[in-house]
């Protein structure tokens, strides 16, 4: 099956500096991909959906200014949470769809950040 | 807005028993559901989908859920559990009726299976 990985697995960083998040589609080119938000015993919270070439469309409340999203090629998405404050520590998800909707989806195993 | 509840956080059950874990959806439209199952340090993955025709799905590991509309429900049930099965899962519901939740997931909290030996 499609496989989606992410890469660092966990990340623990300073308050104040800038992390990346890759998430790559191993075996399939992702014409769309999204990140989700998950934070302990709470649900999956979209993020941000992003299409290859294009800019990424922000859910409403997420500052897009803070979470750059990068969807540079078919393969891979970057997720850069900048000035990182310690609110910023959660669970992130990604998911790559070879199509345009969300049934096609395959998701990562998930960053853990740590804000300290 | 679409949204999903799973009423209960934890469940736990003796491995051999069933297992029904509930889902209930809020959605104006003809609701696309999922269900996903996540392991400690895996991706979710997709256990079963339903979008239309026969209201009871059969998925991978054994899993099935049955869709009632009068009752907003999508349950996700499984005859005999194994421990290979102690994980999360989540309920979703897709969009597509248009609108900014056009092609969108909306995930339900999530329940915790433990299963007991």
């Amino acid at each position: 099956g499609a496989v989606v990985s992410q890469h660092p697995s966990w990340v623990i960083c300073k308050s104040g500096t800038s992390v990346k998040i890759e998430c790559r589609s191993l075996d399939f080119q992702a014409t769309t991909m999204f990140w989700y938000r998950q934070f302990p015993k709470q649900s999956l919270m979209l993020m941000a959906t992003s299409n290859e070439g294009s800019k990424a469309t922000y859910e409403q409340g997420v500052e897009k200014d803070k979470f750059l999203i990068n969807h540079a090629s078919l393969t891979l998405s970057t997720l850069t949470v900048t000035s990182a404050h310690p609110e910023d520590s959660s669970f992130y998800i990604c998911s790559a769809s070879q199509g345009p909707l969300f049934y096609e989806q395959y998701f990562g195993p998930g960053t853990r950040l740590t804000v300290t | 807005a679409q949204s999903v509840t799973q009423p209960d956080i934890h469940i736990t059950v003796s491995e051999g028993a069933s297992l029904e874990l509930r889902c209930n959806y809020s959605y104006g439209a003809t609701p696309y559901l999922f269900w996903y199952v996540q392991s400690p340090g895996q991706g979710l993955q997709l256990l079963l989908k339903y979008f239309s025709g026969d209201t009871l799905v059969q998925g991978i590991k054994g899993f099935e859920a049955e869709f009632k509309r009068s009752q907003s429900s999508f349950n996700l049930r499984k005859p005999s559990v194994h421990w290979s099965d102690a994980a999360e899962y989540f309920c979703a519901v897709g969009a597509l009726a248009g609108g900014t939740s056009y092609g969108k997931l909306t995930f339900g909290q999530g329940t915790i299976l433990t299963v007991h030996p």
